[in-house]
């Protein structure tokens, strides 16, 4: 079965900071796509940022942008110059290809200190 | 720009109620989904549909649960007998190639 482990249940950045959240994930499929997904106080989910796992090069979207290792199974979202805005839970998400359903990880709670 | 939407936003039943919780999918998308979310958990598949008809369910969906297409626009999830357990925020989703996209939620409390 898929999974996706987020191994920092919380992380804290200054403002204008970088921060990097980390993911992992099993699977034996080569084509699957890898998603960040943002989760305010609102409790809204918002797609921050998608990978094709046959893409070698990492996507990128504005601030954000991830570090994607097939062989490690890794994908890591990278938010630079963090602003208090984008405190809220994190959430690193797996489908395969033509399959219907996200596999969510735990979730990372960042906060922004001013 | 198109987005999913949900109501109501918050639904306080009994235990052992009916409740069915709406959805209005991205007009375009051709499939959709309900996820769960327990207050502090992660998100949780529950189930997808497709062409009229459940592609896949979880094993969390069992017979209490059911999901229609009832017209063109919108999509239900009906809980037929509530219990304590069923709290949870309940996210609607409709998908295309670009990705899933989630509707604000419809927070349940069962009393």
């Amino acid at each position: 079965a898929q999974t996706v482990t987020q191994s920092q249940p919380e992380m804290s950045v200054q403002e204008a900071e970088t921060v990097t959240l980390s993911c992992t994930y099993d699977t034996s499929e080569s084509d699957y796509y890898l998603f960040w997904y943002k989760q305010p106080p609102s409790r809204q989910m918002i797609l921050v940022i998608r990978q094709e796992a046959y893409k070698q090069q990492n996507a990128t979207e504005n601030r954000f942008s991830v570090n994607f290792q097939k062989a490690a199974k890794s994908f890591s979202l990278k938010i630079s110059d963090s602003q208090l805005g984008d405190a809220a839970m994190y959430f690193c998400a797996y489908t395969i290809q033509g399959a219907q359903k996200l596999v969510f990880g735990q979730g990372t709670r960042l906060t922004i200190n001013p | 720009e198109p987005e999913v939407t949900q109501t109501p936003s918050h639904q306080v039943t009994q235990m052992g109620q009916e409740v069915i919780l709406r959805c209005v999918p991205i007009s375009n998308h051709l499939y959709f989904y309900w996820y769960r979310q327990i207050l502090g958990q992660k998100v949780e598949f529950l189930v997808s549909f497709y062409n009229n008809e459940i592609s896949e369910k979880s094993e969390i969906f069992d017979d209490q649960f059911s999901v229609e297409r009832p017209d063109g626009s919108n999509f239900t999830l009906k809980i037929r007998s509530t219990k304590l357990e069923d709290s949870a925020m309940y996210f609607c989703a409709s998908s295309e190639w670009q990705g899933m996209f989630f509707g604000p939620g419809t927070r349940l409390t069962v009393l």
